[in-house]
């Protein structure tokens, strides 16, 4: 089976610190996305890649930044924390560039930024 | 723009009893479709999927759901409800996977 693997489940942070979350899959997925969930609005997408060093804005990027610089690994990095950047952070991959097979998603990282 | 909405945000059925989840999207052309499920403290599971042919898709864990073209729709059932089931459900619509909001199932002994 695909591994989806987000090195933290929880994580504290204090406003302004600068929070990396990291992703890693295991079946040499082109594609990988992160996403906030947050109760009522479900998953939104804040960036996806479908190679090595590229990048896309998805809904909701402001705030964030990303780093794809291996196939295996994507980064997610909060410049300065703030407190309205609590929430759960999902990542997910897949082979083909349109998902049509769907997505394998990590456990989350529930981050709470104080 | 592509878009999905479920209408419930919350359901309680009882063990055994049948399911109806409701998704609705907007969407310009025939839409990939998805509904996915999260159990607490996990990420998101593929249940199904649609992207042409026979309308009425059958799943994972007993779950089926049917493309309806004339309603927008694309409900998710299930003819027997057992306790695992409890989780949230999302509905998925389009190439770049918008999610609706979700709705979370109870399942009362």
């Amino acid at each position: 089976d695909v591994k989806v693997t987000q090195s933290s489940r929880y994580l504290v942070k204090r406003t302004g610190e600068k929070v990396f979350l990291e992703c890693v899959q295991d079946m040499d997925h082109e594609n990988m996305f992160w996403y906030r969930q947050d109760p009522g609005l479900g998953l939104r997408l804040i960036y996806f890649s479908y190679d090595v060093k590229m990048k896309e804005k998805g809904d909701i990027p402001e705030g964030y930044s990303v780093s794809r610089e291996k196939k295996e690994r994507f980064s997610l990095i909060l410049e300065s924390a703030s407190t309205n950047q609590t929430s759960m952070y999902l990542c997910a991959s897949s082979y083909f560039r349109w998902s049509d097979y769907g997505y394998t998603f990590g456990s989350g990282t529930r981050l709470t930024v104080v | 723009a592509q878009s999905v909405t479920q209408p419930d945000i919350h359901i309680t059925v009882s063990e055994g009893a049948s399911l109806e989840l409701r998704c609705n999207y907007s969407y310009g052309a025939t839409p990939y479709l998805f509904w996915y499920v999260q159990s607490p403290g996990q990420g998101l599971q593929l249940l199904l999927k649609y992207f042409s042919g026979d309308t009425l898709v059958q799943g994972i864990k007993g779950f089926e759901a049917e493309f309806k073209r004339s309603q927008s729709s694309f409900n998710l059932r299930k003819p027997s409800v057992h306790w695992s089931d409890a989780a949230e459900y999302f509905c998925a619509v389009g190439s770049d996977m918008r999610f609706g909001a979700g709705t979370r199932l109870t399942v009362k002994p």
